[in-house]
């Protein structure tokens, strides 16, 4: 099973800042993964796939990078609704799929 | 699109539950399908999937041998039938489309409390 580690596992941060998110994979899924945004009591959504595709609908500034074991997931100027819990995940490892830990982002 | 999920409760420890998600809005025939739960205090897991056309499902080490996943592309569903549940079973459990193995779309979750 490929493990994914996300780090911090809480970030405080003001309105308009920079959020860099890290996910770190334990072993190599090329560009196999995504990003998800979870509010309390709302589902994912899905926001970056494969690595550094932005979804469908979501806003310029997120945007992802990475490839191997070392991904980033960085908001530019947070914005209110961007206060939420960020999760990676691999495809990698077919048909074992795997869900960081999560990142909380909070106001600070 | 839209995914309706339902069938959540409480249950006792070794008993039983059968989720159902409804889908509408797209060509649901054409779309794999996947159940990903979320347990109190924890990060997301994902459960069981299954190919558009049903000929092959998937699961999570965690639950296999005693969930299992099935579609009617007649009735536009997919079921999670879960069997000899525990306490840690207990969780939201959302489905979600699963084309190319990424979570497309996602219902609201029904949750599932597992507790004597």
């Amino acid at each position: 099973e490929i493990l994914l580690t996300q780090s911090p596992a809480t970030l405080s941060l003001s309105p308009g800042d920079t959020a860099t998110l890290s996910c770190r994979a334990s072993q190599n899924v090329g560009t196999y993964l995504a990003w998800y945004q979870q509010k309390p009591g709302q589902a994912p959504r899905l926001l970056i796939y494969d690595a550094s595709n932005r979804a469908s609908g979501i806003p310029g500034r997120f945007s992802g990078g990475g490839s191997g074991t070392d991904f980033t997931l960085t908001i530019s100027s947070l914005q209110p609704e961007d206060f939420a819990v960020y999760y990676c995940q691999q495809r990698s490892n077919w048909p074992s799929l795997t869900f960081g830990g999560g990142t909380k982002v909070e106001i600070k | 699109v839209q995914l309706l999920e339902s069938g959540g409760g409480l249950v006792q420890p070794g008993g039983s539950l059968r989720l159902s998600c409804a889908a509408s809005g797209f060509t649901f025939s054409n779309y794999a399908m996947s159940w990903v739960r979320l347990a109190p205090g924890k990060g997301l897991e994902w459960v069981s999937g299954i190919k558009h056309s049903a000929a092959v499902t998937y699961y999570a080490d965690s639950v296999k041998g005693r969930f299992t996943i099935s579609r009617d592309n007649y009735q536009n569903t997919v079921y999670l039938q879960m069997n000899s549940l525990t306490a840690e079973d207990t969780a939201v459990y959302y489905c979600a489309t699963s084309q190319q193995l990424i979570f497309d779309y996602w219902g609201q979750g029904t949750l599932v409390t597992v507790s004597s």
